[in-house]
């Protein structure tokens, strides 16, 4: 039981090049989130799916897009990667919407340059 | 709007000193809160939570009450130890109905350093 898993681990972009950052949870969880966590900043919600075949935009969504594949995966995109998107980017799960106890996986470092 | 206010760190204590982190909330409606816990290099995981006003959530030694009269959710150790270093989070939750609701929304964090 592998619980949240992501990947890459880290990540160095050019500013304008794109790239997707993978999510996996393995606990049938029903409601997915991509979080970015910056320095005195706590984490904040880029986007989320309540549920499979449901994506909703949180406090800061542009420049993002998301794709829930299926139950288990939901992708992160950066489609023109900005130096603003350096951070670390944490994916999370629960059981439904709505619902406090959230699994986080282990994150992304990005730096875009 | 529905915010968390944790007190700036980073903390720095001896080993099995007492630890009190403080952190209040602002929110309308009534919030349930965490607290979070996240080891270097690791994401965050649940350290412990409170549903309703005067509920205690414990766990490994950690400690806080919900107290609604003063919209606080303070963290408390007895005795830490060099193992609780981390960057602890207090985080709130809107039950359905209100504004805002089923979106966990966190505080800034707060390092604790303990040394030997």
């Amino acid at each position: 039981n592998a619980g949240v898993t992501q990947t890459p681990k880290f990540q160095v972009l050019k500013t304008g090049q794109s790239m997707t950052l993978q999510c996996a949870q393995d606990m049938n969880h029903n409601s997915m989130y991509w979080y970015r966590q910056d320095p005195g900043m706590g984490l904040r919600l880029i986007y989320y799916s309540a549920s499979e075949g449901t994506t909703d935009k949180g406090e800061v969504p542009n420049g993002y897009n998301v794709s829930r594949l299926n139950k288990r995966e939901f992708s992160l995109r950066l489609e023109s990667a900005a130096p603003s998107q350096t951070s670390v980017y944490f994916c999370a799960s629960s059981e439904e919407w709505g619902v406090g106890t959230q699994y986080f996986g282990p994150g992304t470092r990005l730096l875009v340059l | 709007g529905n915010s968390v206010t944790q007190m700036e760190g980073p903390v720095t204590l001896s080993e099995e000193a007492f630890l009190t982190i403080n952190c209040t909330y602002t929110a309308t409606g009534y919030p349930s809160l965490f607290w979070y816990v996240q080891y270097p290099g690791e994401g965050l995981q649940l350290l412990l939570k409170a549903t309703k006003a005067d509920d205690k959530g414990s766990n490994k030694g950690f400690e806080a009450t919900y107290r609604k009269e003063t919209t606080s959710f303070h963290l408390e150790k007895g005795s830490v130890q060099v193992s609780d270093s981390a960057v602890y989070f207090c985080a709130l939750i809107l039950t359905i109905g209100a504004d805002s609701w089923g979106k966990l929304q966190f505080g800034a964090g707060t390092q604790v350093v303990v040394t030997p």
